[in-house]
C-alpha cells in the first residue's frame, strides 16, 4: 500500500496570504489528523476528520481550517498568513490507535 | 490536559552500545496508549514502538523496548546495540479516547550515535 502523501512538500508565501495544504491517507483510511511543528511549539494537533466531518479539534485559531473529501483525502487552510505560521505540517492516517505519518509540507511565511 | 515531558533535550551514544530515553507523563485516565516516534533529518515520522496502558507487559520491537512503570507514569525507550541509522529525534506520545485519539507529543530527545 502507498503511504501517506503530502502535497507540495514545500512553500514559501508572504504575510497576509492564504495557503492550502493537501493529504492523502492511506487506501482504507477514513481518518485524517493535521499536526503543526515548529522548533518553539513542538508537535501539536490541529485537527482531525473522519468521513468528511471534522471529529476533533486542538487549540488553534479560527485561521486553521481544514476539509475533507468523499475519498478521504484533506486539505488544510490557512489564511491571513502569520510569520508564526512557519512551521512543518504532517498529516497522519489513522485506524485505530495508530496514526502513519507522511513526510510533510514545509511552510515558510516571509 | 495530558502533559508528557522528555527531560532530556539531547543524548550521545556510541555504536553497538544501548541508550535509554527517559519520558513521564500526566493523566488521570486508566486507559491510555504511549507511543515512542522517531524522526530523522528527512522529517518522515516513523513509529517505534507502542504500549497499551492495560498490559503489564512491556512492548519489545527488536532492538527497541520499553519500560513501563503506570504507577510512576513513566514509560521510557531502551535502543539496544545503537546503529547509526538510529540518529534522528525521538518523541514520546500519549493517545487516549477521551482526547479524541490525538497525538500529544512531548518536546523530544535528540539522539546522536557516533561511531
Amino acid at each position: 500500500k502507498a503511504g501517506v502523501t503530502q502535497t507540495p512538500r514545500y512553500l514559501i508565501k508572504t504575510r497576509g496570504q492564504q495557503v492550502t495544504l493537501s493529504c492523502s491517507p492511506i487506501s482504507g483510511h477514513r481518518s485524517v489528523s493535521w499536526y503543526q511543528q515548529t522548533p518553539g511549539q513542538g508537535l501539536q494537533f490541529l485537527f482531525e476528520y473522519f468521513s468528511e466531518t471534522q471529529r476533533n479539534k486542538g487549540n488553534f485559531p479560527g485561521r486553521f481550517s481544514g476539509r475533507q473529501f468523499s475519498n478521504s483525502r484533506s486539505e488544510m487552510n490557512v489564511s491571513t498568513l502569520e510569520l508564526g505560521d512557519s512551521a512543518l505540517y504532517l498529516c497522519a492516517s489513522r485506524v485505530w490507535n495508530e496514526q502513519f505519518f507522511g513526510p510533510g509540507t514545509r511552510l515558510t511565511v516571509l | 490536559a495530558q502533559t508528557v515531558t522528555q527531560s532530556q533535550p539531547e543524548m550521545s551514544v556510541q555504536e553497538a552500545e544501548t541508550v535509554t530515553l527517559s519520558c513521564t507523563y500526566d493523566t488521570s485516565e486508566s486507559n491510555y496508549y504511549l507511543f515512542w516516534y522517531k524522526q530523522p533529518p528527512s522529517r518522515q515520522m516513523i513509529l517505534v514502538i507502542r504500549q497499551e496502558a492495560y498490559k503489564q507487559q512491556n512492548a519489545t520491537e527488536n532492538r527497541f523496548s520499553v519500560n513501563f512503570q503506570k504507577a510512576a507514569k513513566s514509560f521510557s525507550l531502551k535502543i539496544s546495540d545503537s546503529q547509526l541509522g538510529d540518529t534522528a529525534m525521538y518523541f514520546c506520545a500519549f493517545m487516549s479516547s477521551r482526547s479524541g485519539y490525538a497525538l500529544n507529543f512531548g518536546k523530544g530527545t535528540s539522539l546522536l550515535v557516533t561511531p
